[in-house]
């Protein structure tokens, strides 16, 4: 069984390019979370999905960032016209949720997408 | 969100047990305490759960207070690989999507 995969492992963008970072989760998985990761500093949650609908975006800033997990296909975390801030790893994780979540679920951690904008 | 104290930074000898504490004063009574560590330059993993009784993993022991607001990480023998940022998490249930909170957590060095 596969874990969980996130490509690129790496991305470099320009000032304003669009940055589209995906994430499988792992198998029967249907409820992913999105965080971001500056460098020396924890997690910041940003957004969390289950299959064509966002359970919660509060993590996630307001204009050019959004996230999509569609019945089909990977999970995707897109940011428009990036800024040099945006720079940051983004970690993408599944869960296998059954019904109602309960804190008794674990998380399950691709191995990041490093977001390098120029 | 939900709250979890943690030392910034611990040292430890290699093979020598290692305790990292962690407070969670505003735990409620179904929130099972998580603890997952993060290797340089890797996605976190997962590394025990528990909700009340003392926990056991090939990884590690989770001892938990019998009040439950507070709880230890302990590596029995620590070696050179388990250097890494260790993270105490409870779920937020209080916004009702349970999702992870991740704090800044205690970064462990190994001394050789």
């Amino acid at each position: 069984n596969a874990g969980v995969m996130q490509n690129p492992r790496h991305l470099v963008r320009r000032r304003g390019q669009e940055a589209r970072l995906r994430c499988s989760p792992m198998k029967g998985h249907s409820h992913v979370y999105w965080y971001r990761q500056l460098p020396e500093e924890g997690l910041k949650f940003m957004v969390y999905l289950q299959k064509e609908n966002i359970i919660d975006e509060s993590g996630m800033p307001k204009e050019r960032f959004s996230a999509e997990f569609p019945k089909e296909g990977p999970s995707i975390l897109r940011i428009q016209q990036v800024v040099r801030g945006d720079s940051a790893a983004y970690f993408c994780a599944s869960s296998p949720v059954e019904g109602r979540p309960s804190t008794n679920e674990k998380l399950f951690f691709g191995s990041g997408t490093q977001l390098s904008v120029l | 969100d939900a709250k979890t104290t943690q030392p910034n930074s611990m040292e430890s000898n290699e093979e020598e047990p290692v305790h990292l504490p962690c407070n969670h004063s505003t735990i409620s009574g179904t929130d099972y305490i998580h603890w997952y560590r993060q290797l340089p330059s890797q996605g976190p993993e997962y590394v025990i759960h528990g909700l009340t009784s003392n926990v056991n993993n090939r990884m590690a022991s989770l001892a938990i207070a019998e009040d439950r607001k507070s709880s230890t990480l302990i590596l029995h023998r620590a070696t050179l690989r388990d250097a890494a940022v260790y993270y105490c998490i409870l779920r937020d249930v209080a916004s009702g999507t349970y999702k992870y909170i991740f704090g800044t957590g205690t970064r462990l060095k190994v001394l050789a």
